[in-house]
């Protein structure tokens, strides 16, 4: 159980265009979802967090314009990248959180989407 | 706020031996700290987490140790097997809805046949 999916696992895109990304909770429901960010051998960068039906939190230094969050249902929340550029290329991870399901604060992480800006 | 950091950044282990990976955290009011393992081109995977009320866990080869006093907790792994080479990150939180999980720098762990 705690199964996280995204979707798509990879993705290239020319500079100016848009990309949305899916994370879905299949078997629980998600009262919170995170966005990270991960470079090449670096750690995960918390981007945004999301609760169900309000407005995401964004992390000092991330542009709310450029990175949208929606999590309009309790198993799905999408980040869409406007207007990417090669520097947006990254591995873009979710992960949800239950309040159910093993401790408070436990997050199932999704696999990951590779983008691509070229 | 929370600051984990994870030491070594890489670790290179002989097949059979063990591996150990530590990590410090600075804020005392955080109670749980997971361990994910997270392998090439895929999402961090939970493998293990302790909660501040434990001293010690273990499941099968892993097993992870807290120091509240010093605010130290540490991942062993016995018996490396060559699957287990992967990063690894600690991380750390307090029990409250709003906090965020702070994550170590990770461990890029090698197994040597």
């Amino acid at each position: 159980g705690a199964v996280v999916s995204q979707h798509p696992s990879r993705v290239i895109c020319k500079s100016g265009t848009s990309v949305k990304i899916e994370c879905r909770s299949l078997d629980f429901q998600a009262t919170t979802m995170f966005w990270y960010r991960q470079f090449p051998k670096q750690s995960l960068m918390l981007m945004a967090t999301s609760n169900e039906g309000s407005k995401a939190t964004y992390e000092q230094g991330v542009e709310k314009d450029k990175f949208l969050i929606n999590h309009a249902s309790l198993t799905l929340s999408t980040l869409t990248v406007t207007s990417a550029h090669p520097e947006d290329s990254s591995f873009y991870i979710c992960s949800a959180r239950s309040g159910d399901r093993g401790h408070p604060n436990e997050q199932f992480f999704g696999p990951g989407t590779r983008l691509t800006v070229l | 706020g929370e600051n984990v950091e994870q030491h070594p950044s890489t670790l290179s282990v002989q097949e059979g031996d063990s591996a150990v990976i530590k990590c410090t955290y600075s804020d005392s009011a955080s109670n749980y700290f997971p361990w994910y393992k997270q392998e090439l081109g895929k999402g961090p995977q939970l493998i293990i987490d302790i909660r501040s009320n434990v001293g010690e866990k273990k499941d099968q080869r892993i097993a992870v140790t807290l120091n509240k006093t010093a605010k130290h907790f540490s991942l062993h792994i016995t018996e490396t097997q060559p699957e287990d080479s992967a990063v690894y990150f600690c991380a750390a939180s307090k029990s409250s809805s709003a906090s965020k999980i702070i994550f170590g720098s990770g461990t890029r762990l090698s197994i040597r046949p």
